[in-house]
C-alpha cells in the first residue's frame, strides 16, 4: 500500500541554523511529491513541489527538497532557519491510480525554533 | 492575493444534526476537495470536484456526506447526520489544473457533542 513516512513528529533548532526535515514514501513508481506547510491557525500552503527533471527543487521561504530515487525519499531543507518557519511540515504523494488532486500526506513534522 | 475562504471557523453541533461547511474557492480553479484532519491524526481527503461533479471520493466519504456547487463560486460540504467521529478541522481547497498543486483555505473546525 501507498505510504508517506516522516519520521520525525517534533523537531527544535536554533534560529540560524540548518534545518533537514525526513519523508520517505512507498509508491511503486516515480510520483509526484509535495511539501506542505501548516503554520498555527492557517491552512496548508504549498512550500514546493517536485514533478519530472531536477532532482533539487526550489520552493518558497528559501526551501529546498531532494529527490533521492534509490532511497525513495524527498527531504526538506533550509540552509538557516527563522524564527517564523515554526510551523508544521507535511510530505504528501498523490494515490496512485487516482486523481493528482489526491493526497497522501505524512503525519507532519512539527518544528519549533529557538532563539 | 487570492485565497481561499471557509466559513464558518468552529461550529459546534450535537450528534445527529445536519451540518453545512461553505468554502469560495479561489476564483479561476476548476478543482475542488475537501480534506480533514482528525485531532493529532493525518490530514485525509474525502473528495474532489470537477465540472460540477463527484470526480473521486474516499471510503470516509459515505452516504452521510454530500458536497455541492450551488452558485458557481462556494462549494459546500454537507454532513447530514453528524457523529461524535465526524469531529475535525474540514479544509477546502482548489486548483487550477489537476496537478496536485493545491490552494487550502484555514478550515472549519468541526466539534459534534
Amino acid at each position: 500500500a501507498q505510504s508517506v513516512t516522516q519520521p520525525d513528529i517534533h523537531i527544535t533548532v536554533s534560529e540560524g541554523a540548518s534545518l533537514e526535515l525526513r519523508c520517505n514514501y512507498s509508491y511503486g513508481a516515480t510520483p509526484y511529491l509535495f511539501w506542505y506547510v501548516q503554520s498555527p491557525g492557517q491552512g496548508l500552503q504549498l512550500l514546493l513541489k517536485y514533478f519530472s527533471g531536477d532532482t533539487l527543487v526550489q520552493g518558497i521561504k528559501g526551501f529546498e527538497a531532494e529527490f533521492k530515487r534509490s532511497q525513495s525519499s524527498f527531504n526538506l531543507r533550509k540552509p538557516s532557519v527563522h524564527w517564523s518557519d515554526a510551523a508544521e511540515y507535511f510530505c504528501a504523494v498523490p494515490v496512485r491510480g487516482g486523481s493528482q488532486g489526491n493526497l497522501i500526506f505524512g503525519k507532519g513534522t512539527k518544528l519549533s525554533v529557538k532563539p | 492575493e487570492p485565497e481561499v475562504t471557509q466559513t464558518p471557523s468552529h461550529q459546534v453541533t450535537q450528534m445527529g444534526q445536519e451540518v453545512i461547511l461553505r468554502c469560495v474557492p479561489i476564483s479561476n480553479h476548476l478543482y475542488f476537495y475537501w480534506y480533514r484532519q482528525i485531532l493529532g491524526q493525518k490530514v485525509e481527503f474525502l473528495v474532489s470536484f470537477y465540472n460540477n461533479e463527484i470526480s473521486e471520493k474516499s471510503e470516509i466519504f459515505d452516504d452521510q456526506f454530500s458536497v455541492e456547487r450551488p452558485d458557481g463560486s462556494n462549494f459546500t460540504l454537507k454532513i447530514r447526520s453528524t457523529k461524535l467521529e465526524d469531529s475535525a478541522m474540514y479544509f477546502c481547497a482548489s486548483s487550477v489544473h489537476n496537478t496536485g498543486e493545491l490552494f487550502f483555505g484555514e478550515g472549519s473546525r468541526l466539534t459534534v457533542l
